[in-house]
């Protein structure tokens, strides 16, 4: 069973769009990060986010948490080259006092100059 | 920058054989991940410790697959035999307190 949803799972756009990808699950999470792996690599954080309807930003990058702590979203404003790669949602699930972290199986994002 | 440490990077072994990769977690870390990763897929977790003990190896293929972290720092996930379905990347993240997972670069790992 496939707790966390990714979508959509490809995208391929141009340089300098924007574009939003989306997390999304019937669980609760105590909270969701959101990882960027490039092929052969390991994935890298970009953020957590804990509080139900909290936002962050990272320079493009716009992240939001559901309300219900069900769902996030990713935005990327004016996409660029280096954006490409596999952007994960992981979510927290509180089990026996311990975080059990449950990964989406990503969106795969290129842009293209 | 501390960084998690894995070794080998890459592993070619032949099906029925013995494998085992290392971690070596950030320092302070108590919290150990291995992870399997299959290209095009999200990491699948296989076993998570708490400092030497393990609080979560549900989906860790016992008849085949261990980990052990005898002293609480680096850790070895073995697997004996090995077959061709393991092919995979196996990645090793730590985490100081919280979800907050820093990964290693990964072992990818062909059975052939």
């Amino acid at each position: 069973t496939q707790l966390l949803e990714q979508s959509p799972q490809f995208l391929s756009i141009q340089e300098g769009e924007n574009l939003t990808v989306y997390c999304n699950s019937s669980s609760v999470f105590s909270s969701l990060q959101w990882y960027r792996q490039e092929p052969g690599e390991g994935p890298v954080l970009l953020v957590t986010v804990v509080t139900g309807g909290e936002v962050k930003k990272l320079k493009r990058l716009t992240f939001q948490f559901g309300d219900a702590r069900k769902d996030s979203s990713l935005h990327i404003t004016a996409a660029q080259p280096g954006d490409t790669g596999l952007y994960l949602c992981a979510g927290a699930l509180e089990v026996n006092r311990d975080d059990k972290i449950i990964f989406g199986k990503g969106t795969r994002l290129h842009i293209l100059p | 920058e501390a960084e998690v440490a894995q070794s080998p990077r890459y592993k070619i072994t032949e099906k029925s054989q013995a494998v085992a990769f290392w971690c070596d977690p950030i320092s302070g870390h108590a919290t150990l991940y291995w992870y399997r990763q299959i290209l095009g897929q999200g990491p699948e977790l296989l076993v998570q410790f708490q400092d030497e003990s393990v609080v979560d190896d549900s989906q860790l293929p016992k008849d085949r697959f261990s980990a052990e972290r005898l002293k609480g720092v680096d850790s070895t996930l073995k697997i004996q035999p090995a077959e061709l379905g393991d092919s995979a990347m196996y990645l090793c993240a730590s985490s100081l307190h919280g979800p907050d997972a820093f990964f290693g670069q990964g072992t990818r790992l062909t059975v052939v």
